[in-house]
């Protein structure tokens, strides 16, 4: 079974302070990706990567930068958090560049104070 | 207006029911068509995926893709107390990147 990890499941920061989410994979899977969930937002993609040192941007980057520096793992930084970042945020992976399965994380749920 | 859009919810059904679960979309590029469930405080899992326009079933759940009145629907029969989850749909003209509906909360009672 493919198993996505996430760092934690719960976090809460301080407005400003700078926030590592990291997502690790172990299925030696080629695509990554970082969406967050809101209510009545659904998920909406904040980045994802293609190969180690790639990275794009997905529909809401802004606030937010990745890292990829091995394959399975991928981190999702917050520079400054804020309060509208608070969120649950979740990370996938799928095995190639094709119509693959998504397969998630069990989401970080963060809340910016 | 949204790529995707799909009745919140929620929705309640007596066991057994058959639910049916839709979402539209405006982008008439997408190609790929999934349905993802998520559970309470779980990612979502992959449920059912149908490429281009016609229906596709899996047990007590078929999918159908209707690209010329770019609509999707999920139909589960025989709904059971497991079911009871969010149901998320999902679409995608380059099979990489994916635009989810907001999600459809479903509960079915015993």
């Amino acid at each position: 079974d493919v198993k996505v990890t996430q760092s934690s499941r719960y976090l809460v920061k301080r407005t400003g302070e700078k926030v590592f989410l990291e997502c690790v994979q172990d299925m030696d899977h080629e695509n990554m990706f970082w969406y967050r969930q809101d209510p009545g937002l659904g998920l909406r993609l904040i980045y994802f990567s293609y190969d180690v040192k790639m990275k794009e941007k997905g529909d809401i980057p802004e606030g937010y930068s990745v890292s990829r520096e091995k394959k399975e793992r991928f981190s999702l930084i917050l520079e400054s958090a804020s309060t509208n970042q608070t969120s649950m945020y979740l990370c996938a992976s799928t095995e190639g560049a094709g119509p693959y399965e998504q397969y998630f994380g069990p989401g970080t749920r963060l809340t910016v104070t | 207006q949204k790529e995707v859009e799909q009745d919140p919810g929620p929705l309640s059904v007596p066991e057994g029911a058959i639910v049916s679960l839709n979402c539209t979309y405006s982008n008439s590029a997408f190609q790929y068509f999934m349905w993802y469930r998520q559970y309470s405080r779980k990612g979502p899992e992959l449920l059912m995926y149908t490429y281009s326009s016609g229906n596709k079933e899996d047990g007590r759940f078929t999918a159908q893709v209707d690209k010329s009145s770019k609509y999707i629907s999920l139909f589960i029969r025989d709904s059971q107390p497991s079911d009871s989850a969010t149901y998320l749909c999902a679409m995608s003209y380059t099979g990489n990147q994916f635009y989810f509906g907001t999600g459809t909360s479903l509960t079915v009672i015993p």
